[in-house]
């Protein structure tokens, strides 16, 4: 079946460390894939996608790019803000018909201390 | 201007009782969606719905039941709602449902039974 596997959190990193949070799938045919973030207290946002293998989707200085050969869509940012302290969910869009769900990872909490 | 919008942001009511989520958007969008968020944050996907066709995961109790009264509105109907089901609801859409459609979220609803 479809799945998403991404690293257990918390993360805690201090202001402008690398950050890297892992993700990888399982999907039958090439799914969609996607980053959402979840600030504390709100809904979700997308963060960025990517579509097709060795596609790179970017924002706000994350990036990520799809791995057909590893399964992976890894994030990683350059240098992180205590504004970016978040729950980041890797998603994979799985679609047939009309019609698509997201299957979610199950969250990386992200913690960025000054 | 808000794109996805769901009323009401908390609900706290008893075992038993039945209860409505509204959800509308406005993006012009023709499928709609809603998801569970458990208190793990884990997020998994409720039902998806367009003028054609509902899906509906097979893993969700019939109590749970989504009402289109039109394209920009999906709400969901709970009845003898239990404590099992507290949780945060998330409403969704896009347009359509294949490669690469982007799904945009409401702000939650925080359901808790007492």
């Amino acid at each position: 079946g479809n799945s998403v596997t991404q690293m257990e959190g918390p993360v805690t990193l201090s202001e402008e460390a690398f950050l890297t949070i892992n993700c990888t799938y399982t999907a039958t045919g090439y799914p969609s894939l996607f980053w959402y973030v979840q600030y504390p207290g709100e809904g979700l946002q997308l963060l960025l996608k990517a579509t097709k293998a060795d596609d790179k989707g970017s924002n706000k200085g994350f990036e990520a790019t799809y791995r057909k050969e590893t399964t992976s869509f890894h994030l990683e940012k350059g240098s992180v803000q205590v504004s970016d302290s978040a729950v980041y969910f890797c998603a994979l869009l799985k679609y047939g018909g009309s019609q698509g769900n997201l299957i979610f990872g199950k969250g990386t909490k992200l913690s960025v201390k000054p | 201007d808000t794109a996805v919008s769901q009323t009401p942001k908390y609900l706290v009511t008893q075992m038993g009782n039945d209860k409505s989520i509204k959800c509308e958007q406005n993006l012009g969008h023709d499928t709609m969606y809603w998801y569970k968020q458990d208190s793990k944050k884990f997020l998994k996907i409720m039902f998806s719905y367009n003028n054609k066709e509902l899906i509906i995961n097979e893993t969700v109790p019939n109590r749970f039941s989504p009402k289109s009264p039109d394209k920009a509105h999906l709400n969901l109907h709970i009845n003898s709602l239990e404590l099992g089901d507290s949780a945060v609801y998330f409403c969704a859409s896009s347009q359509g449902g294949a490669r690469g459609k982007t799904q945009y979220f409401g702000p939650g609803t925080r359901l808790l039974v007492l």
